[in-house]
Parts: C-alpha cells; sequence; structure tokens
C-alpha cells in the first residue's frame, strides 16, 4: 500500500521560501502512471491544486502560482519536493501531497497533510 | 480556469436518508470528474473518478452521475460514518480546480 508523507518547517516568516518534501513508501515514485502532485488548503477549508510532476522531472503549475513555486523528484530517495517562493501570510495553509493516476488524474493517495504559517 | 460550483454549501440528513450533493462545472469537461470526502483534521479521501467510477474499497451506497457539465454524487442510504465534507474536483484541464465543499450534518 502506498503511502505518503510530508515534512518541513511548519513557520516560514513573510518574503522567505516554503520548502516540503514528500517521502513515499510501498511503492517506486519512478511507476509509471502516475504523476505526484501538490494540494493546499487553506484555513477556510478551500482546496487549491499546485501543480505535479512525473517521475521523468515533467511538471506542470497552476499560472496563479508559476513564477513562485517550483516541484522537483528525487527518484533515488523516492522523494518530490516543493519550493514556493517569496510567500505572504495568505500562503498559510495545510500542504498536502498526493499521488496522481495518469490516466484518470484523481487524486488516489494523500499525505496527511502539513500545516505551514507563514508569519514573522 | 475552469470554476467549479457545488450545491447545497450544507446540508442536514438523517441516517438511512437518499442524499444528493450537486457540482457544476463553468465549462466542457466530459467526465473528468473526481469526488472526495473529508472529514476533520483528515486529509481528502478518493471515492469516485472519471465521474461514476468507484474508486476500489468504497461502499457501493456512493455514486456518481453526470457529463459535460453537470454532476451529482449520491449516497443511496446514509451511515453514520459519512457525515463528513464533500468535494468535486476537475481533472479536464490545468489548472485542476475544487468545488467549494459541501458539509453533510447530522439533523
Amino acid at each position: 500500500q502506498v503511502q505518503l508523507q510530508e515534512s518541513g518547517p511548519g513557520l516560514v516568516k513573510p518574503s522567505q521560501t516554503l520548502s516540503l518534501t514528500c517521502t513515499v513508501s510501498g511503492g517506486s515514485i519512478s511507476s509509471t502512471g502516475y504523476y505526484w502532485s501538490w494540494v493546499r488548503q487553506y484555513p477556510g477549508k478551500g482546496l487549491e491544486w499546485i501543480g505535479h510532476i512525473y517521475y521523468s522531472g515533467s511538471t506542470s503549475y497552476n499560472p496563479s502560482l508559476k513564477s513562485r513555486v517550483s516541484i522537483s523528484v528525487d527518484t533515488s530517495q523516492n522523494q518530490f519536493s516543493l519550493k514556493l517562493t517569496s510567500v505572504t501570510a495568505a500562503d498559510t495553509a495545510v500542504y498536502y501531497c498526493a499521488r496522481v493516476d495518469a490516466t484518470e488524474a484523481a487524486n488516489d493517495r494523500w499525505g496527511q497533510g502539513t500545516l505551514v504559517t507563514v508569519s514573522s | 480556469d475552469i470554476q467549479m460550483t457545488q450545491s447545497p454549501s450544507s446540508l442536514s440528513a438523517s441516517v438511512g436518508d437518499r442524499v444528493t450533493i450537486s457540482c457544476r462545472a463553468s465549462q466542457f469537461i466530459s467526465t473528468s470528474l473526481a469526488w472526495y470526502q473529508q472529514k476533520p483534521g483528515k486529509a481528502p479521501k478518493l471515492l469516485l473518478f472519471a465521474a461514476s467510477r468507484l474508486e476500489i474499497g468504497v461502499p457501493s451506497r456512493f455514486s456518481g452521475s453526470g457529463s459535460g457539465t453537470d454532476f451529482a454524487l449520491t449516497i443511496s442510504s446514509l451511515q453514520p460514518e459519512d457525515f463528513a465534507t464533500y468535494y468535486c474536483q476537475q481533472y479536464y484541464s490545468t489548472p485542476y480546480t475544487f468545488g467549494q465543499g459541501t458539509k453533510l450534518e447530522i439533523k
């Protein structure tokens, strides 16, 4: 059973870079049938798709974040990572990593989520 | 971006009731729609994809319908564990977008 686990700082200062890593266990991140995504959920509960990556490194990002976001993959560690630059309080949210079926792009496995607060 | 609008935003129902939640897309999305269930403090859980295909392990009392722009999630006989918030998501085109959620509460 594939499991995903987010890790990273829970508090980031405004204007700094938010960095999170998702570790995949129970399966290979290099599986051809899946993408790997980041989704965030604001305190008011709305969900926002941030972007996804294929094991080859091919990425797709939400245009609303495109100038600030990057997602990378480390197949040797079975991990993928999120970086979001120049954060503000509006980036405070629970960040989830998830597996995406490459045929039907629904998120079929999710990490437990990690709360990131942007505050000085 | 494709806007996803769910109705109602909240719903009160009793165990055993049949309930339906609607989701409307602002433009054509074929059947590229997923439904998720989320309980407090937990990650969303995939219930259905391709508008009507049940994810493995999800009880058959959950069903989905629709195509194009109008979709529905139906729970045929509510169980106590079904009280949660439900979200639809389109994955027809990026950026993938979610509905605002429907909170299903016990009457």
